[in-house]
């Protein structure tokens, strides 16, 4: 049984737009989300996170919102670049310094 | 380079096999957690310790597989008898007190194991 969701395999998007990377969850037991940047050859690198009590928290470029009702959360890169190609994957654990629970991964193209 | 480090970084063994990984965190995480990683899908949680102590196993860790962590420092990981199943990138991740305020995990290249 798949905890954490990501519906989507791959997404492109032109440079400059945004990108949306959309998460669904089932346990109601999670109350901190993470959301992880691979690129090849390395281990995932911790992009930006959110409490179950936010809906929204914002670092630079990249924003995550979370519903909690819908048991969703979705990041968003604004404006996506290049170098943001790479396989991106939420993750959610039900302390902030438990085991985290991953999903499978959504690659991201950004086209020039 | 002071992040999480991990050797060896490829492995290819033959099956029946005993394989062991080494992972070094940052020297003032005290929590390290071992996950395994296979193509399509997102790491998968395998064990987890506080200083020395393990916490916690996923049923994922079958009996041929051992993680250590002496003296809280390093860790190893150890597959016997390795089957072609067990072929699988295999990360380790370390984090700071909880005191500290931040929560992240870090996590290491991971080393890849090839069971032929």
């Amino acid at each position: 049984d798949q905890q954490v969701k990501q519906n989507s395999p791959s997404l492109s998007v032109q440079e400059g737009r945004i990108s949306i990377l959309n998460c669904d969850y089932t346990n109601s037991m999670f109350d901190y989300f993470l959301w992880y940047k691979k690129y090849p050859a390395e281990g995932p690198t911790f992009l930006i996170s959110i409490s179950s009590i936010k809906d929204k928290n914002e670092d630079g470029r990249f924003t995550v919102f979370l519903n909690k009702s819908a048991k969703h959360l979705s990041l968003h890169i604004v404006p996506s670049q290049p170098g943001d190609s790479a396989v991106y994957f939420c993750a959610a654990s039900t302390t902030s310094y438990d085991k985290v629970i991953f999903g499978p991964g959504t690659s991201l193209s950004v086209i020039p | 380079d002071t992040g999480v480090s991990q050797n060896p970084r490829h492995k290819i063994t033959k099956r029946g096999q005993n394989v062991t990984f080494r992972c070094d965190p940052i020297s003032e995480h005290n929590r390290l957690y071992w996950y395994r990683q296979t193509l399509g899908q997102g790491p998968e949680f395998l064990t987890y310790f506080q200083n020395e102590a393990q916490l916690e196993k996923s049923r994922l860790l079958s009996d041929r597989f051992s993680a250590e962590r002496p003296k809280g420092s390093f860790s190893t990981l150890e597959i016997q008898r390795t089957e072609q199943g067990d072929s699988a990138m295999y990360l380790c991740a370390s984090s700071p007190p909880i005191l500290a305020g931040a929560y992240e995990q870090y996590f290491g290249p991971g080393t890849r194991l090839t069971v032929t």
